[in-house]
């Protein structure tokens, strides 16, 4: 099946702790995207990329860091930098080209006390 | 900068009534839009992209009309069912923005017995 996987789903961080998200694609998409949820909020973009080793800002990277060293896997790192790191993070797929239509994958509930 | 209004926030209705949900976004220049639909605790299951060349897209009973000059989508409801129950979401791709969305905050539909 194609698809989009994050890991883990829940977890856990003490405050002042980095902490990396994993996502994965099997459906041979150039681009990747993360994206941070909060309650009473639209999706707000942190990272992009649209091709290997190479990446760019969103509206809200601060204390956030990605890499895209391989094209099924988009990463992020969640640093100490972040000030309120408790979120719903989403990550997607999409082609390079033609109409970019989306795909996401089933997120990760980060909580961080 | 582009916003992506929703509007209710919240909607309930009876089992069986057609319905529609109202996207508005203040810039005129996209290149295609995208409705989505999200369970509580999970990921976005993209369920329409319409184009900006487009009026308007179908897929079994729902349909997402695009008037560009005006700054609004909306997506028709036909038949409402509890299975339909979610959160639905519009995100606006703008030209030369390459891959890049701007989502709404969505609407919350409940359909009832």
């Amino acid at each position: 099946d194609g698809g989009i996987t994050q890991s883990p789903k829940y977890l856990f961080r003490k405050e002042g702790q980095n902490v990396t998200l994993s996502c994965e694609q099997n459906l041979n998409h150039d681009a990747m995207y993360w994206y941070r949820q909060d309650p009473g909020q639209g999706l707000r973009l942190i990272y992009y990329s649209q091709i290997v080793n190479d990446f760019q800002k969103g509206d809200i990277a601060e204390g956030y860091s990605v890499s895209r060293e391989k094209k099924e896997s988009f990463p992020l790192t969640v640093t100490s930098a972040q000030k309120n790191p408790t979120a719903f993070y989403l990550c997607a797929s999409s082609t390079g080209q033609g109409v970019y239509e989306q795909y996401f994958g089933p997120g990760t509930r980060l909580t961080v006390t | 900068k582009q916003e992506v209004t929703q509007i209710p926030a919240a909607l309930s209705v009876p089992e069986g009534e057609n319905l529609v949900l109202n996207c508005s976004f203040t810039d005129s220049a996209i290149y295609n839009l995208q409705w989505f639909r999200q369970d509580p605790g999970k990921g976005l299951t993209s369920l329409l992209l319409i184009q900006s060349s487009q009026r308007e897209q179908t897929s079994g009973r729902l349909n997402a009309s695009l008037d560009k000059s005006s700054g609004r989508s909306t997506l028709y409801i036909a038949a409402s069912q509890p299975g339909d129950s979610a959160t639905y979401l519009c995100a606006v791709r703008l030209t030369g923005t390459a891959s890049k969305l701007t989502f709404g905050t969505g609407t919350r539909l409940q359909v009832t017995l």
